[in-house]
């Protein structure tokens, strides 16, 4: 089973609409939490943090559930510059490993 | 502040080579991860240096190795090129005990 899974999409929306992207994880004692983003051949920028009470940054909202092991994200009021790939990612904290998603994929259309 | 950087940005290798790519850590970053990413996945981890050692590895063959200099910068060398060793590389520094970790370009490498 792989440590982190995501939905690949994609996801087509049109501008304005609100997106939602869910990503599970194996590893029950995991600790920290990041959503990045990566447009097409470009390094990984991280987006935000997801902690435990949850967190917000403008249109973006993150979520921890650590009894279904599972972090989201929510995109609000979609641009057309969101347009990109969303990684998962999830530090266990034990062999310092971080373990990503393969990315789900968003196009917001005009 | 300086970010992430790396060098060379593409590479063409034939397969049985050795290679070296360089990542100079962001400024105020000690710790350095390395990570492969093959086309449509997501990163792959590799190894992480600390204090010029070590600091975990995932599941990749001693083929793949690595330093740290005292700068915190770091090399990722890979012996005995294989075709499946094309792929994005890339560099990752943070600082120790915040998880939080910032991505270099990348050197694309390819394999013939």
């Amino acid at each position: 089973r792989k440590e982190v899974e995501q939905d690949p999409g994609p996801f087509n929306v049109p501008e304005g609409a609100t997106v939602a992207f869910n990503c599970t994880y194996s590893n029950s004692a995991s600790q920290s939490f990041f959503w990045y983003r990566q447009d097409c051949r470009k390094e990984p920028k991280l987006l935000m943090s997801v902690y435990s009470s949850g967190n917000e940054d403008g249109r973006f909202t993150a979520q921890l559930n650590r009894a279904s092991q599972y972090i989201s994200l929510l995109i609000r009021d979609s641009k057309l510059s969101d347009s990109a790939t969303y990684l998962c990612v999830v530090n266990p904290h034990t062999g310092n490993q971080f373990y990503f998603g393969t990315g789900t994929s968003l196009t917001v259309i005009p | 502040e300086t970010g992430v950087t790396q060098s060379p940005t593409h590479l063409i290798k034939t397969r049985g080579q050795q290679v070296t790519l360089r990542c100079s850590s962001q400024s105020g970053h000690n710790t350095v991860s390395w990570y492969q990413q093959a086309l449509g996945q997501g990163p792959q981890f590799i190894f992480q240096y600390y204090r010029e050692e070590e600091n975990g590895r995932g599941n990749f063959p001693p083929r793949f190795s690595g330093l740290q200099f005292p700068n915190y910068s770091s090399e990722l060398n890979v012996n005995a090129l294989e075709l499946d060793d094309s792929a994005l590389y890339l560099c990752a520094s943070s600082y120790r005990g915040n998880y939080e970790q910032y991505f270099g370009p990348g050197t694309r490498l390819t394999v013939t």
